[in-house]
């Protein structure tokens, strides 16, 4: 596609419940990254696949959180078990090439979960 | 230490006036700098990367890098009201595998 496709835009869910969260980059990307913006704060970094494989999740900050992206293009975030704590905008971005020190990221939307 | 600190902000400057962004980052490592501009509501968007330290011009905006103080700034010439905004900087790590960013630091620019 044109640019970094994320649905859904919104989603308000109650605390215990199981979401997903879907994007799809642009077109050719082989790099994908998740982050997470809370109110006030910058993106806070998730996880990067590199094709099919995530290259470092290391900022999923716990076992309800887990990523795939099984045929290299899309990639769906999933959370178990949501808490309050977990209601911010999801971001997702892409980029055409990677190698060290020129990553530069192209954005999505958000899709913006809302925890009751 | 936070990897990436910016300026907390808010920002407020006049229409027409220079805005100065600063940026300060813990891994010397560091390889490549992002500012990225964020209006109220949307998504982050590119506008400056810089790689070498020194000066790099595009337009109103002029990125600066200084590695040995692990400093990077954002200066915005001429400033507009269109520039109010949150402006991020980004930084990749050693490793280059991802890009932190920063709190960010809202910049209003008045009529």
């Amino acid at each position: 596609g044109a640019g970094v496709s994320q649905t859904p835009s919104n989603k308000v869910t109650e605390k215990g419940k199981y979401v997903e969260l879907r994007c799809d980059p642009i077109s050719g990307h082989t790099a994908l990254y998740w982050y997470r913006q809370s109110l006030g704060q910058g993106p806070e970094f998730l996880i990067y696949f590199q094709g099919t494989g995530a290259a470092d999740d290391s900022g999923l900050p716990n076992d309800r959180f887990f990523a795939v992206r099984p045929e290299g293009s899309v990639s769906t975030l999933k959370i178990q078990r949501t808490e309050r704590g977990d209601s911010a905008v999801y971001l997702c971005a892409s980029t055409g090439s990677y190698s060290s020190g020129a990553n530069v990221l192209t954005f999505g939307a958000g899709s913006r979960l809302t925890v009751l | 230490q936070k990897e990436v600190e910016q300026n907390s902000g808010p920002l407020s400057v006049p229409e027409g006036a220079i805005a100065s962004l600063n940026c300060t980052y813990s891994d010397r490592g560091s390889q490549s700098f992002f500012w990225y501009r964020q209006y109220s509501g949307k998504s982050p968007e590119l506008i400056m990367s810089i790689y070498s330290n020194g000066d790099k011009e595009d337009g109103r905006f002029t990125a600066q890098l200084n590695k040995a103080s692990q400093y990077v700034s954002l200066l915005i010439r001429d400033s507009q009201p269109s520039d109010s905004a949150t402006y991020l900087c980004a930084v990749n790590t050693a490793s280059g595998s991802r890009l932190t960013f920063g709190e960010g630091t809202q910049l209003t620019v008045n009529p």
